[in-house]
This record gives C-alpha cells, sequence and structure tokens, in this order.
C-alpha cells in the first residue's frame, strides 16, 4: 500500500518570502501520479500543481514549483514570493498510473501561515 | 453542471439517527470518490463508483455505510444510526472522462455534526 508522509505540522513564511513543504511517499510502483492541494478556510480542496512520475521535468505553477526526486520518493513543494491568500492547509497526495482511476492517498497536510 | 455540487453544506444529527448526504458529480465524468476528512484534518478514502457501479470500496465502514450512483440522480452517501465519530466533513470527488484523467475535482464537503 501506497503511504504519504508529510513531516511538517505547520509552517509559517513572511510575506514574499519563499517556503518549501516537504513531502515523501513510500510505492512499489512505477507509474504515478503526485498532486499538491491547497485547502484554505472555507474547505475547497484547489489543485495546486501536479507531476507524473515518468517526467524527470520538475512541474512549475507559477509561484508554485516542485523538486521532484524519483529515486528518494520525494515531492517538496516550494512556494516564491508568498502572500496572503497562500494562507492553507496544504496536501500532498499519491495516485496509482497503472490502476485505473484509483483514488488518491493523502498525506496528514500542513499549515501554512503567511505573515505580514 | 462544471463543479461538483455537493448538500447539504452542514448537517446536524442526534446519536443514532440517519444521515444522508448528496453529490452531483461534474456531467460526463465517469468516477466518483467519497473521502472523509476527519477534525485532524486526515483523510480517508471511502469509496468510489464507475457510473453507477461500485469500483472500489475498500475504504467503506460495511456496517452503517452505504452509497449509490444511480442514473439521473445525485450520488449519495447514508450513515445508518450515526455515532459521535462520524462527525467529519465529506468530500465527493468525480474525474475521467477519459480512462486515466488524472485530476479530481472536488466538492466543497458536507460538515457532519453528530451530537
Amino acid at each position: 500500500a501506497q503511504t504519504v508522509t508529510q513531516s511538517q505540522p505547520e509552517m509559517s513564511v513572511q510575506e514574499a518570502e519563499t517556503v518549501t513543504l516537504s513531502c515523501t511517499y513510500d510505492t512499489s510502483e512505477s507509474n504515478y501520479y503526485l498532486f499538491w492541494y491547497k485547502q484554505p478556510p472555507s474547505r475547497q480542496m484547489i489543485l495546486v500543481i501536479r507531476q507524473e512520475a515518468y517526467k524527470q521535468q520538475n512541474a512549475t505553477e507559477n509561484r508554485f514549483s516542485v523538486n521532484f526526486q524519483k529515486a528518494a520518493k520525494s515531492f517538496s513543494l516550494k512556494i516564491s514570493d508568498s502572500q496572503l491568500g497562500d494562507t492553507a492547509m496544504y496536501f500532498c497526495a499519491f495516485r496509482n498510473r497503472n490502476s485505473g482511476n484509483t483514488p488518491l492517498v493523502f498525506g496528514k497536510g500542513t499549515r501554512l501561515s503567511v505573515i505580514a | 453542471g462544471e463543479e461538483v455540487a455537493q448538500t447539504p453544506k452542514h448537517l446536524v444529527r442526534g446519536e443514532g439517527q440517519k444521515a444522508k448526504l448528496y453529490c452531483a458529480p461534474i456531467k460526463g465524468h465517469s468516477y466518483v470518490f467519497w473521502y472523509q476528512q476527519v477534525l485532524k484534518n486526515e483523510f480517508k478514502f471511502l469509496i468510489s463508483f464507475q457510473n453507477e457501479n461500485v469500483f472500489d470500496e475498500t475504504g467503506m465502514p460495511k456496517e452503517r455505510f452505504s452509497a449509490k450512483c444511480l442514473p439521473n440522480s445525485p450520488c449519495s452517501l447514508e450513515i445508518q444510526a450515526t455515532k459521535l465519530e462520524d462527525s467529519a466533513v465529506y468530500f465527493c470527488a468525480s474525474s475521467g472522462r477519459q480512462f486515466l484523467d488524472t485530476e479530481a475535482f472536488f466538492g466543497q464537503g458536507t460538515r457532519l455534526t453528530v451530537v
């Protein structure tokens, strides 16, 4: 079974600074997807960024980028130029690509606070 | 529609009462997933459907939980004889116009409080 570990329950960052959220996972599969979701106080789950395991290039979406280390099974999220609106819970998630449309496996989340 | 619609947003039930939650997936999506997010923020997968058929129910507490996705109706998740520990936010997500479509679109969740 796959597991996802987020070792930082809480983090804070000054506005305009850069912060990195950690995520590691465990799987015996070779073909899978990794995601970062943002959950603000509204509870809405918002997809931030997605990485396909077969792609070596790290995904980037505006101020959000990942550092994907497949051999180390590590998938960290970097937020540049942090904004107050980035304050939220962030969940790392894994999805097996080979088993049809399988469910997401989530980490326990990291609560990020952006401080003015 | 183009968003996953969950109703109601909030539901309060006394212990032992029944709770029924609804989810309308995005039109054309083949897969529906139910997740339970408990107060510690942890997500637990409950069940998934491929159209009207149960696809994976490995996370379902079989005794009191049941779910359906019938044609031309919202999907539903029903909890018989609710317990305090069922208090959580229940999320529905849909995906899969394509077989290996990667992104799951989430509804806004239903917060169930059992008192």
